[in-house]
C-alpha cells in the first residue's frame, strides 16, 4: 500500500522560502505525476504544481514565478520550494500521487489517488 | 485556470439522498470523462471517492455515485449517514496546458 510522508518547516517569516519534501513508500515512483496542493484556512484546494520521475514539471500559472518542484529518484522523494512567501501562502500543503496517461505526447489527468497527511505552514512576522 | 463551480453547501437527513453539482465548461468537464470527486473531513487529507466521472475506487461505498451531463458533473450520495458529513471537491482535466482544476468545494451537512 503506497503511503506518502511529508515534512518541512511549519513557521516562516515573510520573504522566506517555503521548503517541503514528500517521500513515497510502498510503491513505484515512476509512471506517476507527483503533485503539491495547498488549502488556505477555511478555503478550497489549489493545485500548485507537479513533477514526474523524469523531472518534467508543470506549475500553476498563478504561482509559477515562485515555485520550484524537484525530484530525487534515488530516495523516491520530491520537494517543493516556494520563494518570497507572504501571509497569503499560509495553508495546509499536501503532496499527492496523480494518475496521468500520456497519449501521443499529450498528458491526460485522471485523478489523484494517494495523498499525504498535510503540513501546516504559517507565514507570520 | 478557472475553478469549477460547486454549491457552497448542501444538507440532508439520514437515509435521504443528496446531489452535489460541479459545473465547468466545454473546455474541461464537457470535453473529457476525467472528473473526480474527493471527500475531506475536518483536519484530514482529501480522499478519492469517484474517478472518471462514475467509477468507485476499491473500498468506497456504493452509496456514492457519479454522473455527467454536458458541462456539469454530479456526485450523488444515497442513504445519507452521519459519517458522510464532510467537504466534497470535484476536479477535472482541462487540457494539457492546465493540468488539475478543482471546484471550490461543497460542505455537506447531515441534519
Amino acid at each position: 500500500q503506497v503511503q506518502l510522508q511529508q515534512w518541512g518547516a511549519g513557521l516562516l517569516k515573510p520573504s522566506e522560502t517555503l521548503s517541503l519534501t514528500c517521500a513515497v513508500y510502498g510503491g513505484s515512483f515512476s509512471g506517476y505525476y507527483w503533485s503539491w496542493i495547498r488549502q488556505p484556512p477555511g478555503k478550497g484546494l489549489e493545485w500548485i504544481g507537479e513533477i514526474n520521475h523524469s523531472g518534467s514539471t508543470n506549475y500553476n500559472p498563478s504561482l509559477k514565478s515562485r515555485v520550484t518542484i524537484s525530484v530525487d529518484t534515488s530516495k523516491n522523494q520530491f520537494s517543493l520550494k516556494l520563494s518570497s512567501v507572504t501571509a497569503a501562502d499560509t495553508a495546509v500543503y499536501y503532496c499527492a500521487r496523480g494518475i496521468v496517461v500520456v497519449v501521443a505526447a499529450t498528458p491526460y489527468y485522471y485523478y489523484m489517488d494517494v495523498w499525504g497527511k498535510g503540513t501546516t505552514v504559517t507565514v507570520s512576522s | 485556470q478557472s475553478a469549477l463551480t460547486q454549491p457552497a453547501s448542501v444538507s440532508g437527513s439520514p437515509g435521504q439522498s443528496i446531489t452535489i453539482s460541479c459545473t465547468g465548461t466545454s473546455s474541461d468537464v464537457g470535453s473529457y470523462n476525467l472528473v473526480s470527486w474527493y471527500q475531506q473531513h475536518p483536519g484530514k487529507a482529501p480522499k478519492l471517492m469517484i474517478y472518471e466521472v462514475s467509477k468507485r475506487p476499491s473500498g468506497v461505498s456504493n452509496r456514492f455515485s457519479g454522473s455527467k451531463s454536458g458541462n456539469t458533473a454530479s456526485l450523488t450520495i444515497s442513504g445519507l449517514q452521519a459519517e458522510d458529513e464532510a467537504d466534497y471537491y470535484c476536479c477535472s482535466y482541462a487540457g494539457s496546458s492546465t493540468s488539475w482544476v478543482f471546484g471550490g468545494g461543497t460542505k455537506l451537512t447531515v441534519l
